[in-house]
């Protein structure tokens, strides 16, 4: 399984952009790479999900370089509800009755200030 | 939003008692999963399942059962509950993934005490 390095937290101001970067350095081809948000007492929500070059949806963008070994997740000007822990997880692409294993590191508390 | 639940969000017992944590989901989803998570701390992977009459043991290792006899239901149970066990127990389902890697919808959680 890959490992993930993210920074453990961070501080951002109400309507800023924020980026956060997540490496796997050891990501396989068959690997997708996955964010997830929790919320104290709740259970994690996925954000997005990516193998390479841009995705974005309604929430969020994720930029992944050629070489995969780092990932960002981008949040556009955040509000105080997204203040949250996120997790970027490596994900091997599964099939039948294997599952993505998803583990979990400790993620990046983001804090967002009035 | 995804359609999973959780029941009791909160459960405060003795230590010996027999508990089952419930969780249900109306997606017909196959696959389901049990984690653990301690406050601050990071999710492990209990107990796993791919299907009707389908279990496994995920990575943490747990004293903990669970039984999927119906496909939108798998509930966790512990025979002889003890403070060790005090955790956030969260449960979770998916889908097979047209692309990617299948995504897992969680359920709410359920905070379990030990006296």
């Amino acid at each position: 399984l890959a490992k993930t390095t993210q920074p453990i937290s961070m501080d951002s101001y109400e309507g800023q952009e924020v980026n956060i970067t997540c490496s796997h350095n050891n990501i396989a081809t068959n690997d997708y790479i996955t964010w997830y948000q929790q919320f104290p007492s709740q259970g994690p929500r996925f954000i997005i999900q990516g193998y390479k070059t841009k995705v974005t949806n309604e929430v969020a963008s994720l930029f992944i370089p050629a070489d995969r070994k780092s990932s960002t997740l981008s949040l556009p000007r955040v509000s105080l509800s997204d203040t949250a822990v996120y997790y970027c997880l490596v994900v091997t692409h599964a099939g039948g009755t294997s599952y993505g294993k998803l583990t979990f590191g400790q993620g990046t508390i983001l804090t967002v200030h009035p | 939003e995804a359609d999973i639940y959780q029941t009791p969000r909160y459960l405060v017992i003795g230590t010996g008692k027999k508990i089952t944590l419930e969780c249900s989901q109306t997606m017909g989803h196959d696959k389901m999963y049990w984690y653990q998570q301690d406050p601050g701390m990071e999710l492990h992977l209990i107990h796993y399942s791919y299907g009707v009459n389908s279990t496994e043991k995920g990575d943490l290792s747990s004293e903990s059962t669970v039984s999927r006899i119906r496909t939108e239901h798998f509930p966790l149970t512990l025979e002889s509950a003890r403070p060790s066990h005090t955790s956030q127990y969260l449960c979770a389902s998916s889908h097979p993934a047209v692309e990617g890697t299948d995504t897992q919808y969680f359920g709410p959680g359920t905070r379990l005490t030990v006296l």
